[in-house]
């Protein structure tokens, strides 16, 4: 059981957008920051948001965050077959004193 | 380019000692914090812990019974000892760097800097 909760999985068309949302509780995305990774089989995970809604270099702007009380989003515009992966959400909880995932969600691009 | 290279032994048996090491070029540890996260098979991330530059650690509390992050950094190295290991410990780790800051009163956390990877199996 994750303390952040992401949908399984979302599947969307080529082209088209998704949103991925994150929801946690005032200790965790209510307070602190959240980041968000893409995870490809058999790679490490790559940034891809922080601090809500910061892209780091490279990362193109089809890629976007957001949050709003304790539930945050990710934002993915044109939709390419490289998109499908794992996507998690990621923050500091104050109450555990620990970095916190969501289960992640599987994005198919069909 | 800062780059995370990881090593350690990849088969384990129950009750014994995970032991990882991981390797920092191209950046010293001076204003970060290093962790340690895993995925076990089919399911999603877990942070392990982290050691400050200053070897200050913390912990997963559901980990911190039998984990210990350390940093030398003469070797510019920081490890990972996992003690009385079971079959629940099988995944993969992952070495990362985080950058970690207060603004706005809100906590930033994030990891910018992975290493590959290694693959831990525990079977007897």
């Amino acid at each position: 059981q994750s303390v952040l909760t992401q949908p399984p999985s979302v599947s969307a068309a080529p082209g088209q957008k998704v949103t991925l949302s994150c929801s946690g509780s005032r200790s965790n995305i209510g307070n602190n920051f959240i980041s968000w990774y893409q995870h490809l089989p058999g790679t490490a995970p790559k940034l891809l948001i922080y601090d809500n809604n910061k892209r780091p270099s490279g990362i193109p702007d089809r890629f976007s965050g957001s949050k709003s009380g304790t539930s945050a989003t990710l934002g993915i515009t044109g939709l390419q077959t490289g998109d499908e992966a794992h996507y998690y959400c990621a923050t500091w909880d104050n109450s555990l004193n620990s970095w916190v995932f969501g289960g992640g969600t599987k994005l198919t691009v069909l | 380019q800062v780059q995370l290279q990881q090593w350690g032994a990849g088969l384990l048996k129950p009750s014994e000692t995970l032991s990882l090491t991981c390797a920092v070029y191209g950046e010293s540890f001076s204003g970060y914090y290093w962790s340690w996260i895993r995925q076990p098979p089919g399911k999603g991330l877990e942070w392990i812990g982290e050691v400050s530059d200053s070897g200050r650690t913390n912990y997963n509390p559901s980990l911190e019974s039998r984990a210990t992050i350390s940093i030398d950094t003469s070797k510019n190295q920081f490890s990972l000892k996992l003690r009385s290991v079971t079959a629940a410990d099988t995944a993969v780790y992952y070495c990362a760097r985080h950058t970690a800051y207060t603004y706005s009163n809100s906590y930033s956390y994030h990891t910018d800097v992975w290493g590959e990877g290694t693959t831990v199996t525990v079977s007897s």
